[in-house]
């Protein structure tokens, strides 16, 4: 069964600080995948996704995903986090390359001034 | 322009009562998704559909829950005889693809059963 693990529930980082977000995925198939972002009180943002194009995806806000298919990874990072970047985050997977996603359980990232 | 819109953001409802939720997707979009996200998890699938075409509901949870999307745009997801365990934010989220390669998520309504 395909599954979405985020590793640390809360992140916590300093403003300027480099950020990664963990996400490992469980696929019988090269599956598509997504970060999401989810600000208070708001629906979900899509920020990336690959779709089995080039490995390094590049999304909004200046975050950005490697997929490594050795280490079924698809970790997220952004060079210096700022205030606004403080949200939640969701990793998910389309094992069939469309129709439903599957979520991961999402991580708090916190920005310390 | 618009994005997805749910309907109503809250509601509060007691044990047993039936309840409907609506979603109204973005104008030309072809498939629609709802997914329940309890507290503290990510979105957990229900159902979706390609124009008015149920595709998939093996999300859903039991045969309390059902939706429709009879003309291919908005789309009511129904609970009947609510229970406690059933609250939990609903969301609704639309693409202009039939397999839903990038979804477009609304703000979610927040059920809770008392």
């Amino acid at each position: 069964a395909q599954s979405v693990t985020q590793l640390g529930s809360h992140v916590s980082v300093s403003e300027g600080a480099l950020v990664l977000l963990r996400c490992n995925y469980s696929s019988s198939v090269p599956p598509y995948l997504f970060w999401y972002v989810q600000y208070p009180n708001q629906g979900l943002q899509l920020l990336l996704k690959y779709t089995s194009a080039a490995t390094l995806v590049k999304g909004i806000n200046g975050f950005e995903a490697e997929f490594k298919k050795s280490e079924t990874s698809f970790h997220l990072t952004k060079p210096s986090a700022h205030m606004s970047d403080a949200a939640e985050y969701f990793c998910a997977v389309s094992p069939l390359r469309g129709g439903k996603l599957i979520f991961g359980q999402g991580t708090e990232l916190s920005v310390k001034p | 322009g618009a994005g997805v819109s749910q309907s109503p953001r809250y509601k509060v409802t007691k044990r047993g009562q039936d309840v409907a939720l609506r979603c109204d997707p973005i104008s030309g979009h072809v498939s629609l998704y709802w997914y329940r996200q309890a507290l503290g998890q990510g979105p957990e699938f229900l159902t979706y559909f390609n124009y008015e075409a149920q595709q998939d509901k093996s999300g859903l949870p039991n045969d309390r829950f059902s939706a429709e999307r009879p003309e291919g745009s908005i789309s009511t997801l129904t609970i009947q005889r609510t229970e406690q365990r059933d609250s939990a934010m609903y969301r609704c989220a639309s693409s202009w693809e039939r397999f839903g390669e990038t979804q477009y998520f609304g703000p979610g309504t927040r059920l809770l059963v008392l």
